[in-house]
């Protein structure tokens, strides 16, 4: 079974430039998260799709960020324009349904983004 | 605000020793517990949940779960070189849909051998 994809893996950007990460979640997977973890914390959830509809949102800092999950499969997480503070790694996630107790996400490998 | 607390570490632990990492948890609403293993340089993936209080033992790794006391622990036996890694944890609320995982810091495990 293919795993969560992402690309890019790694980007380099300037403050105020923009950029997006892509995120393919595996095959029958309805939920769908975007995580950041900054180095030497834990992995901050942004934000969080049950097929293409937001479920959770509240720590997205929505002047800058945005995200979509179009056709309720793969999703694009953008920041426009990025600040030295968002350089972290992108982590996405997916689960079959919502979360039950038993609560397993599957990560992706991640996108580093180092802003200069 | 949910709020998940680990110590930093690095906890450093001899090889074939018990290893034990501890986890706080503010949001007495919180009904299950996960560890995540991370890898430097990887991407998280589940070691153990646990949802009732009390122990839940697989292979080496115990998890244990005291919600009166809003404290969640692993225990690691006989301790590898190869369980060096950082440990999450994280809890989740469950219901109203909006239950992604809120992850503590994690703790930097070391296996000295």
């Amino acid at each position: 079974e293919a795993g969560v994809a992402q690309s890019p893996r790694y980007k380099i950007i300037e403050k105020r430039q923009s950029v997006a990460f892509w995120c393919n979640p595996i095959s029958g997977h309805a939920t769908l998260y975007w995580y950041q973890q900054i180095l030497g914390q834990g992995p901050k959830l942004l934000i969080q799709f049950q097929n293409n509809g937001v479920v959770d949102d509240s720590q997205l800092p929505k002047d800058r960020f945005s995200a979509e999950r179009l056709k309720g499969v793969d999703s694009t997480l953008k920041i426009q324009p990025a600040k030295l503070e968002d350089s972290a790694v992108y982590l996405c996630a997916s689960s079959l349904n919502p979360l039950d107790l038993t609560g397993e996400l599957f990560f992706g490998e991640g996108s580093r983004l180092t802003v200069l | 605000q949910k709020e998940v607390e680990q110590n930093s570490g690095p906890l450093s632990v001899p090889e074939g020793a018990i290893a034990s990492l501890n986890c706080t948890y503010s949001d007495r609403g919180s009904q299950s517990f996960f560890w995540y293993r991370q890898y430097s340089g990887k991407s998280p993936e589940l070691i153990m949940f646990i949802y009732s209080n009390g122990d839940k033992e697989d292979g080496r790794f115990t998890a244990q779960l005291n919600k009166a006391s809003q404290y969640v622990s692993l225990l690691i036996r006989d301790s590898q070189p190869s369980d060096s890694a950082t440990y999450l944890c994280a809890v989740n609320i469950l219901g109203g849909g909006a239950d992604g995982l809120t992850f503590g810091k994690g703790t930097h495990l070391i296996i000295q051998p």
